[in-house]
């Protein structure tokens, strides 16, 4: 098993340019998401899903865009990134029933000049 | 508004003594809390939790502490090793919600 997967792990972008952070698991889970971690803010919960085509907003997801077409991937984008988008990105994935005992990927790097 | 609470930004403990990491949280409607551990460049990792309705969860060096009425908890760490250095991050949810909210993290540093 390779756990939680994330692509790039790190990336640099211009304001306004887009990109796509990769998710990928292979436990089977139904529930992934994504946080971002900024310095003294510890994680902040930015998109999540419990299945195939069904996502849900978090506490910050503003800026970001997800979708879930297989169990497996969940891929997060920004469609026109912003210096306030740079921040570590985590995704995590679990078990419905085990919800709270995330498996959390390595982690992207963002900086947005 | 911050409903979890990790004061402390850092703790510095020698090895073999009793680690002590708190969390307060501020939403009553929250019943399941856990922690989480975290080294430079990696993801967290899942540590312990605890349910309401317990007062108590232990495995093995980890025990973690709740008082419902303080809406406190505590995460203690015996005897602290110098691989217990980690970022420790609390968190916590409601019912059925998905959603887990965490706390700011505290840098544990487990000195030789």
């Amino acid at each position: 098993n390779a756990g939680v997967t994330q692509t790039p792990k790190f990336q640099v972008l211009k304001t306004g340019q887009s990109m796509t952070l990769q998710c990928a698991q292979d436990m089977n889970h139904e529930y992934m998401s994504w946080y971002r971690q900024d310095p003294g803010m510890g994680l902040r919960l930015i998109h999540y899903s419990v299945g195939a085509g069904i996502t849900d907003q978090g506490e910050v997801p503003n800026g970001y865009n997800v979708s879930r077409s297989t169990t497996e991937d969940f891929p997060l984008r920004l469609l026109s990134a912003a210096p306030s988008q740079t921040s570590v990105y985590f995704c995590a994935s679990s078990y419905l029933q085990y919800q709270e005992t995330q498996y959390f990927g390595p982690g992207t790097r963002l900086l947005v000049l | 508004d911050q409903q979890v609470k990790q004061n402390s930004p850092s703790l510095s403990v020698q090895e073999g003594r009793i680690s002590i990491l708190n969390c307060d949280y501020t939403n009553s409607m929250f019943d399941y809390f856990l922690w989480y551990k975290k080294y430079p460049a990696e993801g967290p990792t899942f540590l312990i939790s605890i349910s309401s309705i317990k007062d108590k969860n232990e495995d093995g060096r980890f025990t973690v502490f709740l008082n419902k009425s303080a809406k406190h908890l505590s995460l203690h760490i015996v005897p602290s090793q110098p691989g217990d250095s980690a970022v420790y991050f609390c968190a916590a949810k409601r019912g059925s919600n998905y959603k887990l909210t965490f706390g700011k993290g505290t840098l544990l540093t487990v000195n030789p």
